[in-house]
């Protein structure tokens, strides 16, 4: 069974600073994973993912992401946050070869850049 | 470019009544699918479709109805809407194959009450 976990409801940083918004998954196969940003207001957008390859997977907006397998996580950061960046994240793991109906959401990770 | 449109935006039912939520899609995607936010639950799945004429259950399809007549257009079906339906739905679409490779699009959702 599949699972996926964002132990922060919320995450506070200031404009400037690093931050990290946190995602472990469990997944039975090799995985693959995606975030998600949710502005107010709006459906999820696409922010990045990680298929194989290189560990360190850049996005949008200047995010990026880290897989590691070993302790099966994948931690969005971005080296310095922007009031613009307050929004909601979700982290989504599937299976390779899943169908995108196995494709499964995290609870959520509420992000607030304070200037 | 439309990409997927959700409507109505919001709506407001009465215990029983019936209603369906629209979804559109202008991209040939053959993936549809209907997920319901909820707080502190991140998105959870509804139905979700792989090509015209092929519908399958997500993780909470009791009260819901789907069907895909077309490529185009995934309409969602309440036919007795209860106070535990009151939620945000989003409708998202991607491609069917290589899944991993095709993040998902989503509407901006509709706002369903039910009093």
């Amino acid at each position: 069974a599949q699972s996926v976990a964002q132990p922060e409801d919320q995450v506070n940083v200031a404009e400037g600073n690093p931050l990290t918004v946190k995602c472990t998954y469990s997944v039975s196969g090799n995985p693959y994973l995606f975030w998600y940003v949710q502005y107010p207001n709006r459906g999820l957008q696409f922010l990045l993912k990680y298929i194989t390859g290189d560990n360190l997977v850049k996005g949008s907006y200047g995010f990026e992401a880290e897989f590691n397998k070993s302790q099966t996580s994948f931690h969005l950061k971005k080296p310095s946050a922007l009031v613009s960046d307050s929004a909601l994240y979700f982290c989504a793991p599937g299976v390779h070869g899943g169908s995108q109906g196995n494709l499964i959401f995290g609870k959520g990770t509420k992000l607030s850049v304070k200037p | 470019n439309a990409g997927v449109t959700q409507t109505p935006k919001f709506q407001v039912l009465k215990t029983g009544q019936s209603m369906t939520l629209q979804c559109a899609q202008d991209m040939n995607h053959e993936y549809m699918s209907w997920y319901r936010q909820d707080p502190g639950m991140g998105l959870r799945l509804i139905h979700y479709s792989v090509g015209a004429g092929i519908t399958d259950q997500g993780e909470v399809p009791n009260g819901y109805n789907v069907s895909r007549s077309t490529t185009e257009d995934f309409p969602l079906r309440l036919l007795s809407a209860a106070p535990s339906q009151t939620s945000v739905y989003f409708c998202a679409s991607g491609l069917s194959s290589g899944t991993e490779n095709s993040p998902l699009h989503f509407g901006n959702g509709t706002r369903l009450t039910v009093t």
